[in-house]
């Protein structure tokens, strides 16, 4: 099994320009994650899906759109790059209540300049 | 709204001897999981090790042991015998377990502690 996968692994872009993360799980899991990390603040939740149909808002998703396309895949859009979205993302997914592990992909250097 | 804090930005340990990494939660709920993710250079993010907050036994992964005060809501984690692979970035995390159905099993993590080991 490949777990949770992304691409790309690491992408810049100028201010303005827009572009898609995109993340797949083959684990079957339901739930779905978008994390950005910036140094010094840890990972902070941008938006989840906790099943296939449904999305919400995490912590800080301002300037960002979601789509969980099927159970598999769940991308993450900047329609319009800020130097402030800056950041490495994770995608992570979750399998079940009693369940304890989250997985994460390898993560996306993004750099907007 | 819980909170995750890590006190200590940066650590250093000599090779073969321990350290402890702090972290402090903040929750009103009685019914959570608490975490330590490693986090390398390559990026990856690692489960190290869980606590389940109903049983009081305190978990061990090996060389990595917690000590996890609810009351207090302290969950610190300590590496005995470390070694240079344990050099990493570790993030402690904190995830709700009962959850209505739909809802979000985020974690909810601290700012993490930068760990050094010094051959």
């Amino acid at each position: 099994n490949a777990g949770v996968t992304q691409t790309p692994k690491f992408q810049v872009l100028k201010t303005g320009q827009s572009m898609t993360l995109q993340c797949a799980q083959d684990m079957n899991h339901n739930s779905m994650y978008w994390y950005r990390q910036d140094p010094g603040m840890g990972l902070r939740l941008i938006y989840y899906s906790a099943s296939e149909g449904t999305t919400d808002k995490g912590e800080v998703p301002n300037g960002y759109n979601v789509s969980r396309l099927n159970k598999r895949e769940f991308s993450l859009r900047l329609e319009s790059a800020a130097p402030s979205q800056t950041s490495v993302y994770f995608c992570a997914s979750f399998g079940r209540a009693n369940s304890y592990e989250q997985y994460f992909g390898p993560g996306t250097r993004l750099t907007v300049t | 709204a819980q909170t995750v804090t890590q006190s200590q930005p940066e650590m250093s340990v000599q090779e073969a001897e321990t350290v402890t990494l702090s972290c402090t939660y903040d929750t009103s709920e009685s019914d959570y999981y608490l975490f330590w993710y490693k986090q390398p250079p390559s990026r990856q993010m690692i489960l190290v090790i869980r606590q389940e907050a109903y049983k009081q036994q305190n978990a061990t992964e090996n060389r990595f042991s917690v000590n996890f005060q609810k009351a207090a809501k302290s969950f610190s984690l300590k590496i005995s015998d470390s070694q240079l692979g344990d050099a990493a970035m570790y993030f402690c995390a904190y995830r709700r377990n009962r959850v209505g159905g739909g809802s979000n099993y985020k974690l909810t993590f601290g700012k993490g502690t930068l760990l050094t080991v010094n051959p």
